[in-house]
């Protein structure tokens, strides 16, 4: 099966500009999750999906962030406008639907992220 | 949430069995303890998940005691691509909220 895709693997752009990240989850997980991870600090949740819904959404640094799910499919993540700070790796995870609370957690399966360097 | 602790780094000979413990002191009822490993430019990817006592999967095992209050990741015969971060999480709803900062495993000839 195809694992979790993300594009673009990297992206270099100016403080001010607007950039999107997109990310493909695994055919047929309902949930997906955006990460991230800026220089030198711990991979952080930003926000999850459930289909096309956003359940979570406690992570999101502002409002400059905005991610959408139309049709519950693929996911974009756009930062409008990008400061130096936003610089880091964009991890997008999916997982299947869980089972429930009391049994086996659906394990999260990542895409490799895309670098994100605002200069 | 609870909040983890393991050790920032260590070194392992290839052939060697790697132990890594993990605190959790605060994990609650319904957590379930989580590992997943990350290499360079990828994603962290899971390795293994358990509630209690042992499990074991073609990767690793995970023992847990019957406080719960740590885990442990046993790697048998590691080698040289088992460098990477591995990381213990606590999860309750299906997602981690916290990855924490790992253990970064060096594994040398």
């Amino acid at each position: 099966e195809a694992g979790v895709t993300q594009f673009p693997s990297h992206s270099v752009i100016e403080k001010g500009q607007t950039v999107t990240l997109r990310c493909d989850p695994i055919s047929g997980h309902d949930n997906l999750y955006w990460y991230r991870r800026v220089m030198g600090k711990e991979i952080k949740f930003l926000l999850h999906f459930v289909k096309e819904s956003k359940q979570d959404e406690s992570g999101m640094p502002n409002n400059r962030f905005l991610a959408e799910r139309t049709g519950g499919t693929y996911s974009t993540l756009k930062v409008q406008p990008a400061e130096l700070e936003d610089s880091g790796v964009y991890f997008c995870a999916s997982s299947q639907e869980e089972v429930t609370a009391s049994s086996y957690n659906s394990p999260l399966h990542f895409g490799n992220g895309t670098r994100l360097t605002v200069t | 949430l609870a909040k983890t602790t393991q050790p920032i780094s260590m070194d392992s000979y290839e052939g060697q069995e790697v132990n890594i413990t993990c605190s959790h002191n605060n994990i609650a009822t319904n957590d379930y303890i989580t590992w997943y490993q990350q290499f360079p430019s990828q994603g962290p990817r899971f390795i293994i998940q358990g509630y209690k006592t042992k499990v074991t999967n073609e990767v690793a095992s995970l023992f847990i005691p019957a406080d719960r209050k740590s885990s442990t990741l046993s790697l048998p015969r590691v080698s040289l691509s088992d460098t990477a971060v591995y990381y213990c999480l606590v999860v309750y709803s299906g997602y981690a909220l916290n990855f924490g900062k790992g253990t970064s495993l060096l594994v040398t000839p």
